[in-house]
């Protein structure tokens, strides 16, 4: 099964941009690995931030945006809050099964 | 509203069995693809299977196949997992997944627990 990656933690300043992104084993992210990203914080289960790369859902804040990004998933976070701190996921589908990437902690410092 | 409560987690010495359900609601289950995603303490989301509306195609990770296996009742709103073989590695939370027109909707999981 592919493997997709994501940076282990990245740190942002509040009020600050910062770009998380989502590689696959097996090349380049397309559309139609049908990209997701999730936010999960502590002892909450995860919740759909974007999917298929750039949609977002009616409670995703503004502030988040979804890209392909160099032949990876990206997510842009323009103007963190101290709320945004957290553990980000995203998802790749490879013929309708999920690899989830190992996740990304977020810190805004 | 999307609802989607998971139950049967417990505790179970390596070796037993766990059979896990997910009541669904909010949506029309029989024509919904559904999956269990696992977490185990302090780790990372691992896809763990999917099955298709009526239940006829099913698919797993490596890691739990030939031990886990992912059915529904479509009468009665509910997806299964009903693992086998456990060990103490499969230790996690396991959530009920459901994606729909695009949006991926989660419960809030159940813990299995394998040790001795």
């Amino acid at each position: 099964q592919a493997v997709v990656t994501q940076e282990p933690s990245l740190t942002v300043s509040p009020g600050g941009t910062v770009t998380l992104t989502c590689g696959s084993s097996t090349g380049a992210v397309t559309s139609g690995h049908y990209p997701y990203w999730f936010q999960q914080k502590p002892g909450q289960a995860p919740k759909t931030l974007i999917y298929d790369i750039i949609n977002k859902h009616s409670w995703t804040p503004a502030r988040f945006s979804g890209s392909l990004l160099g032949g990876k998933a990206a997510l842009t976070l323009s103007g963190a809050q101290p709320e945004d701190e957290a553990e980000y996921y995203c998802l790749l589908s490879y013929s309708d099964d999920w690899v989830f990437g190992g996740g990304t902690k977020l810190t805004v410092l | 509203e999307v609802q989607l409560v998971e139950s049967g987690g417990g505790l179970v010495q390596p070796g037993g069995s766990l059979r896990l359900s997910c009541a669904a609601s909010g949506f029309t289950f029989k024509n919904s693809r559904m999956h269990w995603v696992r977490q185990g303490p302090g780790k990372g989301l691992v896809w763990v299977s999917r099955i298709n509306g009526d239940g006829t195609t099913t698919s797993y990770a490596d890691s739990v196949k030939g031990r886990f296996t992912i059915s529904r009742d479509n009468a009665k709103n509910t997806l299964y997992l009903q693992m086998n073989s456990l060990r103490v590695e499969d230790t996690a939370v396991f959530f009920c997944v459901v994606q729909l027109r695009g949006v991926v909707y989660w419960g809030q999981g159940t813990l299995a627990t394998v040790s001795s």
